[in-house]
């Protein structure tokens, strides 16, 4: 299957920093990318939506000023955490949509963020 | 909004039983996924059903998805030590949406 890479794999943060996690479809051009959070022994939450070259789509809930995302190329999704508390540390994956008609989605790894 | 209620939320079998873990959603189902997690770590792809009444199996998994298609399975035949994890289902709604997940089953295996 297709694979789907995210940097960095683990990152820890001082309060009020900003941290960006990169989100890379590495074999295949995806038109679609998600972004989901997952809490501590918790289900994956999705979190927004992002179509190449356009403005993501978030949930009700997610603060899109908080949660920055960019998808500038069609292998490339990235999610900047700005100003960051505590309350976000969590696991935060990413999953990469390709071709039209094909229902599959990749997901990646997963950045563990730590804020201190 | 599509929900998934999985069940049971956890479960502790001793090595070699089989085991079930269900997953039902309130609406159609256009795609079912089922993953594998340890906690932390990413998502291990285990199979997606689309079509009403699809069975696939891989090694010692097996997935329904029923006719209607909103309930699925995820059966487990003679279970290993290397089956537990956290078990999820996710549901693609068929639109451009991201998949909505199940909470979780927690499966511990007993040698």
């Amino acid at each position: 299957g297709a694979v789907v890479s995210q940097h960095p794999s683990r990152v820890i943060c001082k309060s009020g920093t900003s941290v960006k996690i990169e989100c890379r479809s590495l074999d295949f051009q995806a038109t679609t990318m998600f972004w989901y959070r997952q809490f501590p022994k918790k289900s994956l939450m999705l979190m927004a939506t992002s179509n190449e070259g356009s403005k993501a789509t978030y949930e009700q809930g997610v603060e899109k000023d908080k949660f920055l995302i960019n998808h500038a190329s069609l292998t490339l999704s990235t999610l900047t955490v700005t100003s960051a508390h505590p309350e976000d540390s969590s696991f935060y994956i990413c999953s990469a949509k390709g071709l039209a008609g094909v229902l599959e989605q990749f997901f990646g790894p997963g950045t563990r963020l730590t804020v201190l | 909004s599509q929900e998934l209620e999985q069940s049971p939320q956890s479960l502790i079998v001793q090595e070699g039983k089989n085991l079930t873990i269900n997953c039902t959603s309130s609406k159609t189902l256009y795609g079912l996924y089922w993953y594998k997690q340890k906690y932390g770590e990413g998502l291990i792809f285990l199979m997606m059903l689309q079509k009403g009444g699809e069975e696939k199996s891989h090694e010692k998994i097996t997935a329904k998805l029923d006719e209607k298609k909103q309930q699925s399975s995820l059966h487990i035949t003679a279970s290993q030590p290397s089956h537990a994890g956290i078990y999820l289902c996710g549901a693609d709604s068929g639109g451009a949406d991201g998949l909505t997940f199940g909470k979780g089953t927690h499966l511990i295996i007993q040698p």
